[in-house]
Formats: C-alpha cells, structure tokens, sequence
C-alpha cells in the first residue's frame, strides 16, 4: 500500500471547520484513501473513503487533488467530540489483502 | 443498525489463565477480523475469516491463540496460558466482504490485562 504522510498534531476552536491534510504522492490507480478515526479508549472509527472524486457523508467531507497525490478530510463543525487521532490510508479497492495498517495519524484536539 | 459488538469490555486475569473474547459483527457482514493493540502501538493484524473459514492463521502470535466463527456470525479468540505479554486491547473488525475494499468497521474492544 502507499505510504501516507501526515501532520503529528493539529488544533482547532470548536465550531470552526478541521482541516486535516494528508500527502500520498504515491498512490497507485486502483488505490482508494481511507479516513478512520480513533477516540480515546475506542475502536477504530471509519469516517469516509473515495477514490478521485470528492466526497461528502454525515461525518465529512474528503476531497482528493485532481492528480490524488494529497487528499483533505474535512469536519464542517468541529465539537469536543472530534477530539481524537485521525489516520489516513491508501490501499486497493481489491487486491488489498485483508490487513489494515495505521501509520501514526494526526492528533486533533478541539478547543473551547 | 447495530455496530460490531465485544464482550468483556474489559478483562483481569492471572498469568496462566485461559481467556476467551467475543465478537459479535454487524449483521450481514461476511468478513470478520481480530487485530490487537498494545498501549501506543499501532494495530496488529491477528487473524481474518471469510464466513467460517480462517485462510490465513500467520498473524496469531502464538500456538497459544486460536480464534473461530461459527454460523458465519460470532467468534471466539481464545488464548491459552495467558501471558503478561499478551496484555492489550482486543479489536474486532467486520467488512460486507473479504479484500473487496469495503471499509472495515471496529468494535470498542476488549482491554485484557494479565496479571
């Protein structure tokens, strides 16, 4: 799978919109970004996934680069709840074997 | 609908004991997965199964581990003679399918501590 690059931490006031980037400047063609988050003391959460075009559920927004080499999750609304370390990966559609991989994320924490 | 379910949340037990830990995945989900995470490390990839079937065992650490999966549904990872090591939490993941790319979505864990 490509390998992703993120920042290791980032903050943000509640209510105004996260940014959080994310470089995979390597991604192949029939690989697919993933978003997942972790809350303290929780399981792996997915958010959102796409492929090139942008996308948009009741979690986020993901929107890919028009040459996919970088991508940004996006929560509209930041809350308290949002708190928590975010991953991004890259892997196939199919062919992507069956083991996740989280590289080190990026810590968000939303402030007052 | 219902998410990935584990039970204990949590468990304390003696080295030497046997321990089992359920998953119970989303309803409909053909694809099961069992990973763990040791306190700031990443995930650890254990063991998948399609329905019943587990094609790949390479990722448990021991012969001490096993896991199954009975009516396609829940499963059971059980660890025997337990060790201090083997402290962790115990995630369990379900997916629609196997390696289709559908997103995998996680249980709360099962935080086992061994004494």
């Amino acid at each position: 799978d490509a390998k992703t690059t993120q920042p290791t931490s980032m903050d943000c006031a509640e209510g105004r919109a996260a940014n959080l980037p994310c470089n995979h400047s390597t991604i192949s063609g029939n690989e697919y970004v993933y978003w997942y988050r972790q809350i303290h003391s929780q399981g792996p959460q997915y958010i959102i996934h796409g492929l090139k075009n942008n996308e948009t559920n009741e979690m986020a927004s993901l929107i890919i680069t028009e040459d996919r080499k970088s991508s940004t999750l996006i929560l509209p609304h930041a809350t308290l709840r949002d708190t928590a370390v975010y991953y991004c990966i890259v892997r196939p559609f199919t062919g992507g074997g069956n083991k996740l991989t989280f590289g080190t994320g990026t810590q968000l924490k939303v402030e007052l | 609908g219902a998410g990935v379910s584990q039970s204990p949340s949590n468990k304390v037990t003696e080295k030497g004991k046997d321990v089992e830990l359920r998953c119970d995945p989303i309803s409909g989900h053909t694809a099961l997965y069992w990973y763990r995470q040791s306190l700031g490390q990443g995930l650890e990839f254990l063991i998948y199964f399609q329905g019943n079937s587990a094609p790949d065992k390479s990722g448990l650490p021991s012969d001490r581990f096993s896991a199954e999966r009975t009516g396609g549904s829940v499963s059971t990872l059980t660890i025997q003679r337990t060790q201090q090591e083997d402290s962790a939490v115990y995630l369990c993941a379900s997916s629609k399918q196997v390696d289709s790319g559908q997103p995998q979505h996680f249980g709360d864990g099962t935080r086992l501590s061994i004494l």
